[in-house]
């Protein structure tokens, strides 16, 4: 089965600072790649999506990723954080032999100082 | 656009009782997937339903069941209920397309089992 794994679990930055989460999955077939943010009191709102294609993913809000397959990793960058970055981050896989259902990892909560 | 709706909001059992979550997906979307989130942990995929039947299911037990209406709404069933069971459920909907679709989540219901 597959499954997907965030090392960070808290990452603690000031404003202005450079982000990267990483996430790995195990799965040697075709996937579909996620990153969904959760705001405080808010649900859970995707972020950007890897389907296939440039492997350089831009999300909404200055966010990006990048799909390198041969370290099966799908890490979350940006540039300089905003204190309104303060979430908890997940990344999710789709792979094609489970092509209904998201794998969730267990998250990295991410708390950005003024 | 009313996105994915979810009621009760809260929610507080007792063990051995049985509780029923409402689901009304995103407009223009007929697939509905459960999962269950755990204090600290990300979400866990509980089954899928389509054109009123369960296509797909995760790792959990038969106390959980579902149930999808014509208008695409759904319901999440757990009989029995365990002091483990106590979590987030969360609904997200998508359109029927097979490894391009995206799911969009639903605040969730907050369930506690005492």
């Amino acid at each position: 089965a597959q499954s997907v794994s965030q090392h960070n679990h808290h990452v603690i930055l000031s404003e202005a600072a450079s982000l990267e989460l990483g996430c790995n999955y195990s799965y040697g077939g075709t996937v579909n790649l996620f990153w969904y943010v959760q705001y405080p009191g808010q649900h859970l709102q995707l972020l950007l999506k890897y389907f296939s294609g440039d492997p350089l993913v831009k999300g909404i809000k200055g966010f990006e990723a990048e799909f390198i397959k041969s370290k099966f990793s799908f890490n979350l960058r940006k540039p300089s954080v905003q204190w309104s970055d303060t979430a908890e981050y997940f990344c999710a896989v789709r792979t094609s032999g489970s092509a209904r259902q998201l794998t969730f990892g267990s998250g990295t909560q991410l708390t950005v100082l003024p | 656009d009313a996105g994915v709706t979810q009621s009760p909001t809260h929610l507080i059992k007792t063990r051995g009782q049985q509780v029923t979550l409402r689901c009304s997906p995103k407009s223009g979307h007929d697939t509905v997937s459960w999962y269950q989130q755990a204090l600290g942990q990300g979400p866990q995929f509980i089954f899928q339903y389509y054109e009123e039947e369960e296509r797909q299911r995760g790792n959990f037990p038969d106390r959980f069941s579902g149930h999808q209406f014509p208008n695409y709404s759904s319901e999440l069933n757990v009989n029995a209920l365990l002091l483990g069971d106590s979590a987030l459920y969360l609904c997200a909907s998508s359109p029927d397309r097979v490894f391009t679709d995206t799911q969009y989540f639903g605040p969730g219901t907050r369930l506690t089992v005492l």
